[in-house]
């Protein structure tokens, strides 16, 4: 049963870098693409990034000089790191894979709040 | 980039009525949009995969039609269980979201 669920601070200060991590199961990180994805509260998705099963990453040309996914396939997680936040960056972080470029399966997601 | 225009942004039905949703592509994207629908507190749940090919386990009162540009989610006979938070998602190139519908029950 493929399962994904997320981690990570619920409070980051303006300015300093948010660190997640998606810890998966039921798949392989070498055979599935693992993508970020983000709800700002009562808004819409906004898709963040992807790393793909052969370890390249493609990110939102928004965010991608803040950006940075890997993984540590050893222990069948995924990471997500993103500096200089702002207030505009809060949000439930959701971690997803795709199958044939269709969102398969979800975590519950992690929301992350930025203040001082 | 592709945007995708999603409308409306908010509807209000009763249980019993046929409900229909929009998306509009800023480019062709081909059979490549997908429905989710989104309820209060949790992930997106894939509805419709690649224009009108219905997810394993979702009631055949959701369906989808379209190409090329304008997609369409339908629901044939709204039920209370419908009402969430329902997104688009073209995956031609990237992945770009709707910006959402919020479906009530009137």
């Amino acid at each position: 049963q493929v399962q994904l669920k997320e981690s990570g601070p619920g409070l980051v200060q303006p300015s300093q870098t948010l660190s997640l991590t998606c810890t998966v199961s039921g798949f392989s990180l070498t055979s599935n693409s693992v993508h970020w994805v983000r709800q700002p509260p009562g808004k819409g998705l906004e898709w963040v990034g992807v790393i793909w099963s052969g370890g390249s990453t493609d990110y939102n040309s928004t965010l991608k000089s803040r950006l940075s996914i890997s993984r540590d396939t050893s222990k069948s997680q995924v990471f997500l790191k993103m500096n200089s936040l702002q207030a505009e960056d809060a949000a439930i972080y959701f971690c997803a894979i795709t199958i044939a470029a269709i969102f398969d399966s979800w975590g519950q997601g992690v929301m992350v709040a930025v203040s001082s | 980039d592709i945007q995708m225009t999603q409308s409306p942004s908010f509807l209000s039905a009763s249980v019993g009525d046929r409900v229909t949703i929009n998306c509009k592509a800023s480019q062709n994207i081909n059979k490549y949009l997908d429905w989710y629908q989104q309820k209060l507190g949790e992930a997106p749940k894939l509805l419709i995969y690649n224009t009108n090919n219905l997810h394993t386990g979702i009631p055949s009162r959701f369906s989808g039609s379209g190409s090329g540009t304008d997609f369409t989610l339908t629901i044939s006979s709204l039920q209370p269980e419908d009402v969430a938070t329902y997104f688009c998602l073209q995956h031609n190139s990237g992945w770009t979201f709707g910006g959402g519908t919020k479906l009530e029950l009137k």
